[in-house]
């Protein structure tokens, strides 16, 4: 079964750093890009970061440019995020997300979801 | 940046009728657009991509048309696990990478 599981979610207070993960299997995971794409309560879906198969291109979203680091490692089949000096805008739940398209750098849809980990940034 | 536009923002529709989802690009996107489907609690899940073709599993009720800057998503006959919230999403490869449209509710009348 393709699944992709997250964690690494919690309650941090404004300025402080946490770390995602993302771990995947049933598929070959170093064939695919991945991001990840964000939920604040209620709302609606914020793409966050993209990064491609080998790791070597990444890009993000204005919002959390310059605060925010994707990376992977193909041999742990893992996926991580690196937030630093979070707000409370980055309040939301997390999900990863595997591109339909092998081994490109280009953007495309995301067939497998995982079902999401919880950031709360809060006083 | 482009922005993605949906339209309504809430469908009121009777089980086995038609349903017809819009969304519109600020630009151009080519034939890069996605729809998905979430369900409360759940994460989305992939419907259509390339504007027209059903991921794997989907059901043919679901189709996807458009291409550039008006697309739409048509459930032809609506089931009642077809009640949930439907994104589209452009990825034409231009800052930023990815956008979505702000959603429609698709609910039962």
């Amino acid at each position: 079964e393709v699944q992709l599981v997250e964690s690494g979610g919690g309650v941090v207070r404004p300025g402080e750093s946490l770390r995602l993960s993302c771990v995947a299997s049933g598929f070959i995971f170093d064939d695919f890009g991945l991001s990840w794409v964000r939920q604040a309560p209620g709302k609606g879906l914020e793409w966050v970061a993209d990064i491609n198969w080998s790791g070597g291109t990444f890009n993000y979203a204005d919002s959390v440019k310059g605060r925010f680091t994707v990376s992977r490692d193909n041999a742990k089949n893992s996926l991580f995020l690196e937030m630093n000096g979070l707000g409370v805008e980055d309040t939301a739940l997390y999900y990863c997300a595997k591109k339909n398209l092998m081994t490109s750098v280009a953007p495309a849809a995301f067939d497998v979801w995982g079902q999401g980990t919880m950031v709360t940034v809060s006083s | 940046e482009i922005v993605m536009t949906q339209s309504p923002a809430t469908l009121s529709v009777s089980p086995g009728e038609r349903a017809t989802l819009s969304c519109r690009a600020s630009q151009s996107v080519s034939s890069k657009l996605a729809w998905y489907q979430q369900k409360p609690g759940q994460a989305p899940r992939l419907l259509i991509y390339g504007a027209s073709t059903r991921a794997t599993g989907i059901p043919a009720r679901f189709s996807g048309s458009g291409s550039g800057t008006e697309f739409t998503l048509t459930i032809s006959s609506l089931q009642s696990e077809d009640f949930a919230v439907y994104y589209c999403q452009q990825y034409e490869n231009r800052p930023p990478l990815y956008t979505f449209g702000q959603g429609t509710k698709l609910e039962i009348k």
